[in-house]
């Protein structure tokens, strides 16, 4: 089992471009999370998804979107990179939602947006 | 609502001696508590997890945590910290009356372990 996989590790835009972050898992889970780590602030939630073909907002919803079109995948998508995007972002999952299931996360993606 | 607040954003502690990180919440649930690790420019582990059992919780690697209903409280501890310790911890908190797991994470606190 990889677990949860992040695709790119590292990546750098400039303001206006658009770039999309694929997560995939391999542990049949239902529910799946995007979230941005920034310093000194850890880590908040962007969007997440309950199951194949939906999907809701987190705390920071703007200026990105997301879609679940497969089970196993969770895209997050930046159409125009601001530099407050300049984050580490994550992708987790779980088996379903209830709180005391914990969350599998991948190794994240740093992003440099100049 | 929920949050949580780790107390302490840095600590030092020598090779061998104990590790203390504080952490309290806040719940107007009865809330399912975590402690995650991030080692550097990896991902977030679990250490351990509170889910309204046994008040004292047992993780991985050594690490222990006591859930304190009447102080919110929920430290983690260690007897002897080891260099591997040398990493960010989360405290974490969720209601469980959600019905899809929403975590509320602490600041974090930066663990840096010296020979």
């Amino acid at each position: 089992n990889a677990g949860v996989t992040q695709t790119p590790k590292f990546r750098v835009l400039k303001t206006g471009q658009s770039m999309t972050l694929l997560c995939a898992q391999d542990m049949n889970h239902e529910y799946m999370y995007w979230y941005r780590q920034d310093p000194g602030m850890g880590l908040r939630l962007i969007h997440y998804s309950v199951g194949e073909g939906t999907t809701a907002k987190g705390e920071v919803p703007d200026g990105y979107n997301v879609s679940r079109l497969k089970k196993q995948n969770f895209l997050l998508g930046l159409e125009s990179a601001a530099p407050s995007q300049t984050s580490v972002y994550f992708c987790a999952s779980s088996y379903i939602g209830l709180a005391r299931n914990e969350q599998f996360f991948g190794p994240g993606t740093r992003l440099t947006v100049l | 609502a929920q949050s949580v607040t780790q107390l302490d954003s840095h600590v030092s502690v020598s090779e061998g001696t104990p590790v203390l990180l504080r952490c309290n919440y806040s719940s107007s649930y009865s809330p399912s508590l975590f402690w995650y690790v991030q080692h550097p420019n990896k991902g977030l582990q679990l250490l351990l997890k509170y889910t309204s059992a046994a008040t004292l919780v047992k993780g991985i690697n050594g690490f222990e945590a006591e859930f304190k209903k009447s102080e919110t409280s929920f430290h983690l501890t260690k007897p002897s910290a080891h260099m591997s310790d040398a990493a960010e911890y989360f405290c974490v908190v969720s209601d469980q009356v959600d019905s899809w797991g929403k975590l509320q994470f602490g600041a974090g606190t930066q663990v840096v372990v010296t020979p």
